[in-house]
């Protein structure tokens, strides 16, 4: 079946340090890879996304490229802020339609 | 526009009873999909509805059913509650159930179950 795997958190950063999450994906066929944030008491709002391979996605400093060789998605942000201390979800869509999520990371910015 | 709206936010309830769960899409989405949400199972998900028709299904019992109205309006209905079944309960809207559609998540809903 599909399934993603992402790194475990929670990542400490000071403000402006550069941020990557990892994400690996399994999955049959060639799914759209999408990235969640979720603030405390908030649903999941799309970060970003990338449908085929090569693709990047980005958006709000948020960079991640779609690398169907090494089946990642790694998201990467260059100078993080405190505002940007929320949970982070890898997310697949394949055939099927239905999103996998990967577990999490949590991200913690201190100024 | 109005995003994705889920009522009520918060729930308590006494285990053995029956809970419904609404959304309310974006304006002109038509697929509408439920997640669960705990700390120990992550982000699972529920069942997909597209047009008033269940597209899929996760592995979730029988006591867990949803329905999808002519408006795209979406109910979920947990029945004989247990305390497993205490988490936040998210639904998302998407324009096309296509694999390059993402989707626009609700607030959610925290289900409480005592």
């Amino acid at each position: 079946g599909n399934s993603v795997t992402q790194m475990e958190g929670p990542v400490t950063l000071s403000e402006e340090a550069f941020l990557t999450i990892n994400c690996t994906y399994t999955a049959t066929g060639y799914p759209s890879l999408f990235w969640y944030v979720q603030y405390p008491g908030e649903g999941l709002q799309l970060l970003l996304k990338a449908t085929k391979a090569d693709d990047k996605g980005s958006n709000k400093g948020f960079e991640a490229t779609y690398r169907k060789e090494t089946t990642s998605f790694h998201l990467e942000k260059g100078s993080v802020q405190v505002s940007d201390s929320a949970v982070y979800f890898c997310a697949l869509k394949a055939a099927g339609n239905k999103l996998t999520f990967g577990g999490g990371t949590r991200v913690l910015v201190k100024p | 526009k109005a995003g994705v709206t889920q009522t009520p936010r918060y729930l308590i309830k006494t285990r053995g009873q029956q809970v419904t769960l609404s959304c309310s899409p974006i304006s002109g989405h038509r697929s509408v999909s439920w997640y669960q949400q705990t700390p120990g199972q992550g982000l699972q998900f529920l069942f997909e509805y597209f047009s008033e028709t269940q597209r899929n299904k996760g592995n979730f019992p029988g006591r867990f059913s949803g329905r999808q109205f002519s408006n795209s309006r979406s109910e979920m209905n947990v029945s004989t509650l247990e305390l497993g079944d205490s988490a936040l309960y998210l639904c998302a809207s998407s324009l096309s159930s296509g694999e390059g559609y993402g989707y626009t998540f609700g607030s959610g809903t925290r289900l409480t179950v005592v």
